[in-house]
């Protein structure tokens, strides 16, 4: 199994431009999680899915983010205009809605907003 | 917000010496989770212990939970270099959604 797949690995872009992060989750799992990683304020939870419908969206910040789950193997999250202050590490997450309930991360998208 | 709060913040020591951190979580769980962060990766997970369980093993490493204190702590054994990460606790609340405390970074030195 190729594990939970993030593009791109890096992202550099300019304040008020629109920033699309990706995921693709492992087969067969139904819950997918989207993280954000700072010094800051450590690992937060920003929204999940679960058999593709957002459940929890109350750690998404702020209008400008939004995220999506058109199909069990594919979700976005979108930054519309991105702000300096957006800048960290993005982690896409996947598990099995029953069972261990072990979440299987990506390597993570490190966005740098100037 | 974080539930779980992790002690001490950072941990060095030598190959071969034992490694103790700790978690400190706030509200009632279904069970608590210790994942492992090397640096520049995505978090793995290391181990499960459910809110009816108090110790678990596995391989070197060994999780104690004490419900009636909201704790519990992680032992690394036998530490390697190649242990040194950051190590995060997370507390399973409702569903799957899970709440991860700020971290332990650990280092070995050999």
């Amino acid at each position: 199994d190729a594990g939970v797949i993030q593009s791109p690995r890096h992202e550099v872009t300019e304040m008020g431009q629109e920033v699309t992060l990706r995921c693709k989750p492992i087969s067969g799992h139904n819950s997918l999680f989207w993280y954000r990683q700072t010094m800051m304020r450590g690992l937060e939870l920003l929204i999940y899915f679960n058999n593709n419908v957002p459940i929890d969206d109350s750690g998404m910040p702020e209008d400008r983010f939004s995220a999506k789950m058109p199909n069990a193997s594919f979700s976005t999250l979108k930054i519309q205009p991105s702000e300096p202050r957006d800048s960290a590490v993005y982690f896409c997450a996947s598990s099995l809605t029953q069972g261990r309930f072990e979440q299987f991360f990506g390597p993570g998208t490190r966005l740098t907003v100037l | 917000s974080q539930q779980g709060e992790e002690d001490p913040q950072a941990l060095s020591i030598q190959e071969g010496e034992n490694a103790t951190m700790n978690c400190s979580y706030k509200t009632s769980i279904n069970n608590l989770q210790w994942y492992r962060q090397n640096s520049g990766r995505g978090l793995v997970h290391l181990i499960l212990i459910r809110s009816n369980e108090r110790e678990k093993h596995s391989g070197r490493l060994r999780v104690t939970l004490d419900t009636s204190k909201k704790s519990s702590s992680l032992l690394i054994t036998a530490s390697r270099a190649a242990d040194t990460a950051s190590y995060f606790c997370a507390t399973e609340e409702y569903g799957n959604k899970l709440v991860f405390g700020a971290g332990t970074i650990l280092r070995v030195k050999s």
